[in-house]
């Protein structure tokens, strides 16, 4: 298994142009997320997903979109990048139970818009 | 809402001394807590986690944490630290939150280790 998956490991962008962060996972989870890990600020949640078809937002939404056709996939959009979106952006999955299950990180996404 | 506050931003250990990491909690009911290590340029690990029981819990690499409900905390030891446990630290809470279980990360623990 590869786990989770995202690419491209680095991205510079200028500001406005759009982009999409890809993330994929062979685990069968129901459950993936989209975060952003910043200097001093851990992890914040941007959006996730509890199954295909299902997403809502997060604790950071703004700028950003996302879809999730498949179980496999959960695509994170940036419509029109902002400086302010200069991040690590990581993706994360795991099963849905009663209890809580262990989420697996990608090895993230280093994006920097000029 | 849940919060997580870990005071100590960055901590220096010699290899061999005894480490402590602090991690304070806030939310209502009882609480899933964990503790993620991130190597550099690395995603997040499983290091540990409390459900409930038994309040001190063994994790991987030699670490273990102990829930205090009265204090509201869950403090990250291990006896003795190896030059490649340098590495940032997160403790998270985690909670339900409709059918998704939403958790919430502090700011991180640099922790250097020297010769």
């Amino acid at each position: 298994n590869a786990g989770v998956t995202q690419t491209p490991k680095f991205q510079v962008l200028k500001t406005g142009q759009s982009m999409t962060l890809q993330c994929a996972q062979d685990m069968n989870h129901e459950y993936m997320s989209w975060y952003r890990q910043d200097p001093g600020m851990g992890l914040r949640l941007i959006h996730y997903s509890v199954g295909a078809g299902i997403t809502d937002q997060g604790e950071v939404p703004n700028g950003y979109n996302v879809s999730r056709s498949t179980t496999e996939d959960f695509p994170l959009r940036l419509l029109s990048a902002a400086p302010s979106q200069t991040s690590v952006y990581f993706c994360a999955s795991n099963y849905r139970g009663q209890s809580y299950n262990e989420q697996f990180f990608g090895p993230g996404t280093r994006l920097t818009v000029l | 809402a849940q919060s997580v506050t870990q005071p100590d931003i960055h901590i220096t250990v010699s290899e061999g001394a005894s480490l402590e990491l602090r991690c304070n909690y806030s939310y209502g009911a009882t609480p899933y807590l964990f503790w993620y290590v991130q190597s550099p340029g690395q995603g997040l690990q499983l290091l540990l986690k409390y459900f409930s029981g038994d309040t001190l819990v063994q994790g991987i690499k030699g670490f273990e944490a102990e829930f205090k409900r009265s204090q509201s905390s869950f403090n990250l030891r291990k006896p003795s630290v190896h030059w490649s446990d340098a590495a940032e630290y997160f403790c998270a809470v985690g909670a339900r939150s409709g059918g998704y279980q939403k958790v919430t990360f502090g700011i991180g623990t640099k922790l250097q280790v020297i010769p």
